[in-house]
Parts: C-alpha cells; structure tokens; sequence
C-alpha cells in the first residue's frame, strides 16, 4: 500500500533554514510528480510546491518563489523541500502528496510540523 | 498562480437535507489535452484531505453516490443530495490543470 512518511519538523526561529523529507513506497516513485502541501494551524490548505517524475519541472506557490527549493531522489524515493528565509507565516502541518493522472492528488502523509517562532 | 474562491465559507445544514459548494477559478482549468482537471477534499477533523471527485464529475471509489460534482470552464459545484452526520468536515476544490495546483478556502460544513 501507498506509504509517504514525512520528518525534518522543527521550531526554528525567523530567518533561519530548515529541510523536510518524505519518505515514499508502496508505489513506483519515478512515475509520479510529487507535491508539498502546507496547512497553517486552523486554516486551509496550500499547494506549496510540485516537482515532476524526473525533477526537471518545479512550480512554486508566489508565497515561497525564491525561498524554498523542491527536489527528489528517484533512487532512493524520497522527495525534498528546502525552506530558506522562513517566516512566523510558514507556520504549519507539511504534508507530501502524490500526484494522480488527471491533475489531481490521491495519496497524502500524516504531516510534519514546522514552526517558525523566535 | 490561478486563485480558486469557494462559496459559502460555512454551511450548516439539517440532517437529510441537501447542500451545495460553489468553486471558481481565476482561469479556466481546460488543459490542453481537453480535460478539466478539478477536484473536490473532505478534511474530517485531525486528517488528511480525503479526495471525493476528480475531473469535475468522477466519484472516488467508496464515495456515496449523494456526492456530485458538476461544472466546467471556471464555475464548479459540489452537491450532497442528503447530508449525513459523517459528512461533517471542511470541504475543498482544487484545481490540478495549472502549476502548482491550488485549494480553495474551504468550506465548512456542520450540522444544523
């Protein structure tokens, strides 16, 4: 069954860097884009990211265009984001989610929480 | 990045009785493959969103047949024919069609 385990949340003060994993199986990974999904306590949800089957496309959400960086390793299933410059407003859940045929998501985490608090 | 606007934000609704979620898009979300790729989350409290429909109309497996999901081009509905008291949760459209994909804000549904 399809598995994606999130790790790397921290409290981390403003304007420091903090990296987020996720873990993936149950699946055959290079055949899937792949997303970070982010939910700021008690709001809604925000696509944050999507890296394609091979890596070679990104799209980021305005909210975090020149701040974060998504990126994958195929070999060993796993898919990254890097968050530079943080902010008291990227304060939420991270959920990885695997992309679906169709443009749409099937598969989510459980989450990771990051902090971001002096 | 294209803007997705639910309405209404809070809908509560009696036991049996039907409801209604509006979504639209700042674009149209017609790909150009021809396929119009929105879908419809139900978040229950403390999970993960839940996909209920994808491509406008299509109902996930396990997904009661009183969820509908009608639209096209930029204007998008969500139908319960007769609201239950596990369809409690928030419900989100997103749009898969344009990177990166995005939600709407939600709409909160309780019950009456």
């Amino acid at each position: 069954q399809v598995q994606l385990v999130e790790s790397g949340g921290a409290v981390v003060q403003p304007g420091r860097s903090l990296r987020l994993s996720c873990a993936a199986s149950g699946f055959t990974f290079s055949n899937y884009n792949m997303h970070w999904v982010r939910q700021a306590p008690g709001k809604g949800l925000e696509c944050v990211a999507i890296i394609s089957k091979d890596g070679s496309s990104k799209g980021y959400a305005d909210s975090v265009k020149g701040r974060f960086t998504i990126s994958r390793d195929n070999s060993k299933n796993t898919v990254s984001l890097q968050m530079n410059s943080l902010r008291a407003e990227d304060t939420a859940k991270y959920l990885c989610a695997k992309d679906s045929p169709n443009g749409s998501v099937d598969f989510w985490g459980q989450g990771t929480l990051v902090t971001v608090s002096s | 990045d294209v803007v997705m606007t639910q309405s209404p934000l809070s809908l509560p609704v009696t036991l049996g009785q039907p409801a209604s979620i509006s979504c639209r898009s700042s674009q149209s979300l017609v790909f150009s493959d021809g396929g119009t790729y929105l879908n419809w989350f139900q978040q229950r409290p403390g999970q993960s969103p839940r996909r209920l429909i994808y491509e406008v109309s299509n109902r996930d497996s396990g997904v009661p047949d009183r969820f509908s999901g009608s639209g096209s081009g930029t204007d998008f509905t969500l139908k319960i024919s007769r609201v239950e008291a596990e369809d409690v949760g928030v419900y989100y459209c997103m749009q898969g069609t344009h990177w990166p994909y995005a939600f709407g804000q939600g709409t909160k549904l309780e019950i009456k």
